[in-house]
């Protein structure tokens, strides 16, 4: 089965670009969740959906950040303007309704410069 | 809202001792404790995970117990092997909300 997956894996880009991150879910999940982690804070929840509705955007720092799910398969984080503090993994991840686990794709690794 | 707390940040043992990694969280209503192992470029995969009405769960080298009143649960890794080490996570949550709050996890380093 294939995982929940993220692109891209890697992004190096100057400050003040815009940034868009996807991720596709397992497919029958219908809950999505975007994540953040960096040294300092760990593993942050930015943001779900539950069957393509955002339910909790509490975790988003700030208005450069939005973030959308079209469909079931398909989910964008996108940072604009973004900037160096941005830097850090954003992490995708599903889970099928009514079940407890999440399973998380392997990350964006972001850089901004 | 859920806030976990996790001990310690950094860990070494030496191979075939045991590891012990505890975790406290804040929310009484949160009922289903999962641990994630973390390997290095990857994402967290899940272990093992607890819920509210078991005190304790194995699974072959690994084992979670959980005390509701005083609010903890711990990791416990046996036989420790190199392949162990990595990034472990503890985190809670409400069920099937599914919307987990992670402690800010234990870097475990198993030295052969």
């Amino acid at each position: 089965d294939a995982g929940v997956i993220q692109s891209p894996r890697h992004e190096v880009t100057e400050m003040g670009q815009e940034v868009t991150l996807r991720c596709k879910p397992i497919s029958g999940h219908n809950s999505l969740f975007w994540y953040r982690q960096t040294m300092m804070r760990g593993l942050e929840l930015l943001i779900y959906f539950n069957n393509n509705v955002p339910i909790d955007d509490s975790g988003m720092p700030e208005d450069r950040f939005s973030a959308k799910m079209p469909n079931a398969s398909f989910s964008t984080l996108k940072i604009q303007p973004s900037e160096p503090r941005d830097s850090a993994v954003y992490f995708c991840a599903s889970i099928l309704g009514g079940g407890n686990t999440i399973y998380f794709g392997e990350g964006s690794w972001l850089t901004v410069v | 809202g859920e806030n976990v707390e996790q001990h310690p940040s950094t860990l070494s043992v030496q191979e075939g001792d045991s590891a012990v990694i505890k975790c406290t969280y804040s929310d009484s209503a949160s009922n289903y404790f999962p641990w994630y192992k973390q390997e290095l470029g990857k994402g967290p995969q899940l272990i093992i995970d607890i819920r509210s009405n078991v005190g304790e769960k194995k699974d072959q080298r690994i084992a979670v117990t959980l005390n509701k009143t005083a609010k903890h649960f711990s990791l416990h890794i046996t036989e420790t092997q190199p392949e162990d080490s990595a990034v472990y996570f503890c985190a809670a949550s409400r069920g099937s909300q599914g919307n987990l709050i992670f402690g800010k996890g234990t870097k475990l380093s198993v030295k052969p």
